[in-house]
C-alpha cells in the first residue's frame, strides 16, 4: 500500500523567513496530494492541494511543487508569520479517495 | 463550502462501556466517509472507509468487531467503540467526500477518554 514520508518533523524559523516541508510517496498511482494545517485539538484544514497533471501550484504565500518522477512533493511557505505556527501534514491519494498522511511537521515561527 | 459535523466533541466513559460517535455531512451527500484516529503528537491514521449502504472497509490492524461503523444514509455515519479500554483513548476524526473529486472534508473531531 501507499506510504508517505515527511521531513522534517520539526522546523523553527524566524518571522519573515521561508519554510519548506518535503514529502515522498511510494505508490506511483497516487494522483492527488493535499497539504493540511492542524492546530492543537482542531480538525485538519486544507491549505493547498495539487493533482498529478500539474507540477506547481501557488496561493499567495503558499506553494506546492510535485515531482512525479522522483515521487516527492513539497510545501513552501514564504514570509512566514507567527500565526503560521502549527502542525502541517502532507497526504497522498491514489484515486480510491483514501488519503494516507505523512507523519507531520511542527512549524514554529518566532517573532 | 462543505460542512461536516461530529458529535459529541468530547466524551469520557468507563472501561468496558461502548461509545457512539456521529459524523454528519450538513450540506452535501457524502458517498464515502472515512474514520481516523489520532494519538497525541502523531499523525492521522485511517481506520476505515465506509460507503453508504455497504459494509465498511477496515485498514489492516483495526478490529472491525471493536470499531463498528455504520453508514446508513448519505449524510450520516457512526462509529461505535465497543468495550472501550484506556488504550482506546484518542482523538477520532471523520471526513466525508462525494463532491466529485478527491477532496475530503473533515469533522471537528471527538476526544474520547476511557477511564
Amino acid at each position: 500500500g501507499e506510504n508517505v514520508e515527511q521531513h522534517p518533523s520539526t522546523l523553527s524559523v524566524q518571522e519573515g523567513d521561508s519554510a519548506v516541508i518535503k514529502c515522498t510517496y511510494s505508490d506511483s498511482a497516487s494522483n492527488y496530494f493535499p497539504w493540511y494545517k492542524q492546530e492543537l485539538g482542531k480538525r485538519p484544514q486544507l491549505i493547498i492541494d495539487i493533482r498529478s497533471n500539474v507540477g506547481e501550484k501557488k496561493d499567495q504565500r503558499i506553494a506546492v511543487t510535485l515531482n512525479k518522477t522522483a515521487k516527492h512533493f513539497s510545501l513552501h511557505i514564504t514570509e512566514t508569520q507567527p500565526e503560521d505556527s502549527a502542525v502541517y501534514f502532507c497526504a497522498a491519494s491514489s484515486g480510491t479517495d483514501k488519503l494516507i498522511f505523512g507523519t507531520g511537521t511542527r512549524l514554529q515561527v518566532f517573532p | 463550502g462543505a460542512v461536516v459535523s461530529q458529535h459529541p466533541s468530547w466524551v469520557i466513559c468507563k472501561s468496558g462501556t461502548s461509545v457512539k460517535i456521529e459524523c454528519r455531512s450538513l450540506d452535501f451527500q457524502a458517498t464515502t466517509m472515512f474514520w481516523y484516529r489520532q494519538f497525541p503528537k502523531q499523525s492521522l491514521m485511517l481506520m476505515a472507509t465506509s460507503n453508504e449502504g455497504s459494509k465498511a472497509t477496515y485498514e489492516q490492524g483495526v478490529e472491525k468487531d471493536k470499531f463498528l461503523i455504520n453508514h446508513a444514509s448519505l449524510t450520516l455515519s457512526t462509529l461505535t467503540v465497543t468495550s472501550a479500554h484506556p488504550e482506546d483513548s484518542s482523538f477520532y476524526i471523520c471526513s466525508a467526500s462525494g463532491l466529485g473529486y478527491n477532496e475530503q472534508f473533515f469533522g471537528p473531531g471527538t476526544r474520547l477518554t476511557v477511564l
